[in-house]
């Protein structure tokens, strides 16, 4: 079946640099897209979300960009801290379907002094 | 801010066992979702309910049932647990269409010996 994907298992940034964690999806219907953030021994934390009628969103610290056209979607954090290890995955959702997620494998991501 | 609990944090059962997993959401969330997750295969749904006393299976309902009797509580019940449904299990709710991300709880990390 279709499923969202992720382009890096592990990324390694400085304390400081901006991250940029990278998801394709495959469903060319979903319309709607969550990032989630996954500190160990913790469920997922929602972060930030974005509709397909828009292609960039920003919250505090985080943008998530969406490219229809490629069907890729980009989480990026400014002045990643200590504190934003952890795992991160992007979910999308067809409306069509219950608001049934479909999850990424995840990314971690590592951040060091 | 939505709340989403789960009984236990910490399982350790049986080969054989009957298990009970509960959680509760005080949102007055329509939609409840069972989810397992693993290293390396990421978030797979088991079952969600979308209403009181319905339920429907999601891409891994073996081994496992459901039960929503109420709102705000979704049980998942392993009739026999087995050594390959030691995992990590996340409940989450959501009220569409208001709001199609996904709450999640902390998780239970179940052990099966």
């Amino acid at each position: 079946g279709e499923s969202v994907g992720l382009h890096l298992p592990t990324l390694s940034v400085q304390e400081g640099d901006n991250s940029i964690i990278n998801c394709a999806y495959s469903n060319s219907a979903s319309d709607y897209f969550i990032w989630y953030k996954q500190e160990s021994g913790k469920g997922p934390q929602f972060i930030i979300d974005i509709r397909s009628n828009m292609d960039k969103r920003q919250g505090q610290r985080v943008t998530v960009l969406l490219n229809k056209t490629v069907k890729h979607l980009s989480l990026q954090i400014a002045a990643t801290q200590p504190g934003d290890s952890a795992v991160y995955f992007c979910a999308e959702n067809f409306s069509g379907g219950y608001n049934k997620l479909i999850f990424g494998a995840g990314t971690r991501l590592a951040v060091h002094p | 801010d939505v709340k989403v609990t789960q009984s236990s944090r910490y399982l350790v059962k049986r080969t054989g066992e009957k298990v009970f997993l509960e959680c509760v959401q005080d949102m007055d969330h329509e939609n409840m979702f069972w989810y397992r997750q693993d290293p390396g295969l990421g978030l797979r749904l088991i079952y969600f309910s979308y209403d009181v006393k319905m339920k429907e299976k999601g891409d891994i309902p073996e081994g496992y049932s459901v039960s929503r009797e109420k709102k705000e509580r979704f049980s998942l019940i392993l009739e026999s647990a087995s050594t390959n449904q030691t995992s990590m299990y996340l409940c989450a709710s959501s009220a569409p269409p208001s709001t199609d991300t996904q709450y999640f709880g902390p998780g239970t990390r179940l052990t099966v010996l």
